[in-house]
């Protein structure tokens, strides 16, 4: 079956990088039309696209955060990673990683917490 | 870039009564390949998103059939027909036509028991 988990840091200071990792099976991102996304969820608030990287290393970025956004995929371990720079406490949300293109996202993983504070 | 808009932002039903949560978007959501790809999902409390209704219209493995989705072009419905304890939560729309950019989402309705 298809599962997806996130781990990274819980806490993270102003300014600093973020490096999230993203753990999945029952699936392979070197597959034709296979895609995984990031997604953020501010506390108590609406669901935000990131990124999203393809089974040929296409990578977008939303339009708002591509400039502190990258996005790689080891195919080998199953796993896409997320770095964001120069964290600031806007950035304090829960972050999902799905799989999925365009079309849909279907699997979503657990979701982890990232609070940013000095 | 694409704006969707969900309405109501909360929806107090009483069991087994209907709900009907709307989701415009600001362009159609036609794709070049004739498909709408227009998305539902369902967020219970502490738990993560899960899709209902994919392509505005079908519904994915174990979903209940009292959840239905339909629309088309700009305006889009998710339809409960009949309210459960366990359907409270905050659904989103989310739209993958316009790509790239981005997936865009809608800003949620909660759905709550009266």
């Amino acid at each position: 079956q298809v599962t997806l988990r996130e781990s990274g840091p819980a806490l993270v200071k102003p300014t600093q990088t973020l490096t999230l990792t993203c753990t999945f099976s029952g699936f392979s991102l070197s597959t034709s039309g296979m895609c995984v996304s990031w997604i953020r969820q501010p506390p108590g608030k609406a669901l935000e696209w990131l990124a999203l990287i393809d089974w040929d290393d296409d990578k977008y970025y939303s339009t708002s955060l591509k400039t502190r956004l990258t996005i790689s995929k080891d195919t080998s371990k199953n796993q896409v990673v997320l770095t964001m720079t120069n964290m600031d406490p806007v950035d304090t949300a829960t972050y999902y990683c799905a799989r999925g293109c365009h079309e849909g996202v279907d699997y979503w993983g657990q979701g982890t917490l990232v609070t940013v504070s000095s | 870039d694409v704006v969707m808009t969900q309405s109501p932002l909360s929806l107090p039903v009483t069991l087994g009564q209907p709900a009907s949560i709307s989701c415009r978007s600001s362009q159609s959501l036609v794709y070049s390949d004739g498909n709408t790809y227009l998305n539902w999902f369902q967020q219970r409390p502490g738990q993560s998103p899960r899709r209902l209704i994919y392509k505005v219209s079908n519904r994915d493995s174990g979903v209940p059939d009292r959840f239905s989705g339909s629309g088309s072009g700009t305006d889009f419905t998710l339809k409960i027909s009949r309210v459960e304890a366990e359907d409270v939560g905050v659904y989103y729309c989310m739209q993958g036509t316009h790509w790239p950019p981005g997936l865009t989402f809608g800003g949620g309705t909660k759905v709550e028991i009266k």
